[in-house]
């Protein structure tokens, strides 16, 4: 089965500070995968998506995500967050084999202090 | 395009009552999904339609019913609600192709149950 891991649950920064949040994810098969965003009071928005091909993926609104297939991780980067990234992130990954199934980790709270 | 759309936006039950929640999606997508977010869970998912005419149990079945009504609606149908379904429940859908594929939240139902 697969699994997807968040380890920050919370995150607290102040504008202009880098980030980046964890993801791992188990599954022993091939992988896509996802981060996804939710602002206050929306549904969730695509950032990036991971299919194939150069392992460092470009996103939305300067997010950028890298894929270590020997370490399991697709963490998620931004240089200088700003006061409008706060929101939750999840990390999701869907298995090629069962295309059907997406597994989303538990979610990231980040807050951007001005 | 609308996109994937929810209805009713908010909703407050008493135990045992029914009710069911609508989705439509307007992208000629063949897969459509129902899950729920609670906090510190992330998403779960509750039931999904890899097809018009197929419907799955996803993690968290137990208390619901789904329907797919044609390839554009899939409704979710609490029979006997309980205070343990408050929750927030998204819909999504994809196009359902097994590489490159990438799913579409709608707004969400906000529910709760007392």
């Amino acid at each position: 089965a697969q699994s997807v891991s968040q380890h920050n649950h919370h995150v607290i920064l102040s504008e202009a500070a880098s980030l980046e949040l964890g993801c791992n994810y188990s599954y022993g098969g091939t992988v896509n995968l996802f981060w996804y965003v939710q602002y206050p009071g929306q549904h969730l928005q695509l950032l990036l998506k991971y299919f194939s091909g150069d392992p460092l993926v470009k996103g939305i609104k300067g997010f950028e995500a890298e894929f270590i297939k020997s370490k399991f991780s697709f963490n998620l980067r931004k240089p200088s967050v700003q006061w409008s990234d706060t929101a939750e992130y999840f990390c999701a990954v869907m298995n090629s084999g069962g295309y059907q199934k997406v597994t989303f980790g538990t979610g990231t709270k980040l807050q951007v202090i001005p | 395009n609308a996109g994937v759309t929810q209805t009713p936006k908010f909703q407050v039950l008493k135990t045992g009552q029914s009710m069911t929640l609508q989705c439509a999606q307007d992208m000629n997508h063949n897969s459509m999904y129902w899950y729920r977010q609670d906090p510190g869970m992330g998403l779960r998912l509750i039931y999904y339609s890899a097809s018009e005419g197929t419907t799955d149990k996803g993690e968290v079945p137990n208390g619901y019913n789904v329907s797919r009504l044609n390839k554009r609606e899939f409704s979710l149908r609490l029979e006997s609600a309980a205070p343990s379904q408050t929750s927030v429940y998204f819909c999504a859908s994809k196009k359902g192709e097994i590489l490159y594929d990438t799913q579409y939240f709608g707004p969400g139902t906000r529910l709760t149950v007392l």
